[in-house]
């Protein structure tokens, strides 16, 4: 059966530590994978990952996936507030028929 | 474009009763997939729709059900309240080509049974 499993499940640092977020994964037909940011309610978008060892940066945040390992690390540099929230993976598999499944989250709150 | 669009934002309901849940996504979507969101399990997959047909189906059992028309809005329903059953409800939509493309999630309904 398909597994995700995302660490910490928790993170609580202070304003300008640096995180590091891993999700790693067990799926058949893997293609590629997603980060989301939840906040309050709707989770978005922040980075689909295809190719392994390719780092997707987008400001603070950076992603990379490696496909020997089964795994991806989401780092947030110079963390603020406002990076408080819930942050979630998943791997997208080959078949457009197959279910999306999520790991549980990493629920990072900032102090300031 | 707009977003996806999901309603009621809030509903409570007592124990036994049925409910309806509803999703439009953006516009030229034609995938919709739904999720319920609870603190101890994370968000778990309901099912999926493209072009009316149930695509996929996660491992909840038959009192959850769904439904696509034609203009790719989508409703899923509820009956037989059951406590456990208070959860966000997060609707997502993506293209045609979702392979290569992220799901779009809506604001989702915050279902509490009482």
């Amino acid at each position: 059966e398909d597994k995700v499993v995302q660490s910490p499940l928790s993170l609580v640092v202070h304003e300008g530590d640096t995180v590091t977020l891993n999700c790693s994964y067990e799926v058949t037909n893997f293609r590629s994978l997603l980060w989301y940011k939840q906040e309050k309610k709707a989770p978005t978008f922040l980075f689909m990952l295809t190719s392994s060892g390719i780092e997707k940066k987008s400001g603070r945040l950076s992603s990379i996936l490696d496909k020997k390992e089964l795994s991806s690390i989401l780092n947030i540099t110079a963390t603020q507030t406002g990076d408080s929230a819930i942050y979630l993976c998943a791997p997208f598999k080959g078949n457009r028929d197959d279910k999306i499944i999520f790991g549980k989250g990493t629920r990072l709150h900032i102090l300031p | 474009k707009a977003g996806v669009t999901q309603t009621p934002r809030y509903l409570i309901k007592t124990r036994g009763q049925q409910v309806t849940l509803s999703c439009s996504p953006i516009s030229g979507h034609r995938s919709v997939s739904w999720y319920q969101q609870t603190p101890g399990q994370g968000l778990q997959f309901l099912f999926e729709y493209f072009s009316e047909t149930q695509r996929n189906k996660g491992n909840f059992p038959g009192r959850f059900s769904g439904r696509q028309f034609s203009n790719s809005r989508s409703e899923m329903n509820v009956s037989t309240l059951e406590l456990g059953d208070s959860a966000l409800y997060l609707c997502a939509s993506s293209s045609f080509g979702r392979l290569n493309s992220p799901l779009h999630f809506g604001n989702g309904t915050r279902l509490t049974v009482t």
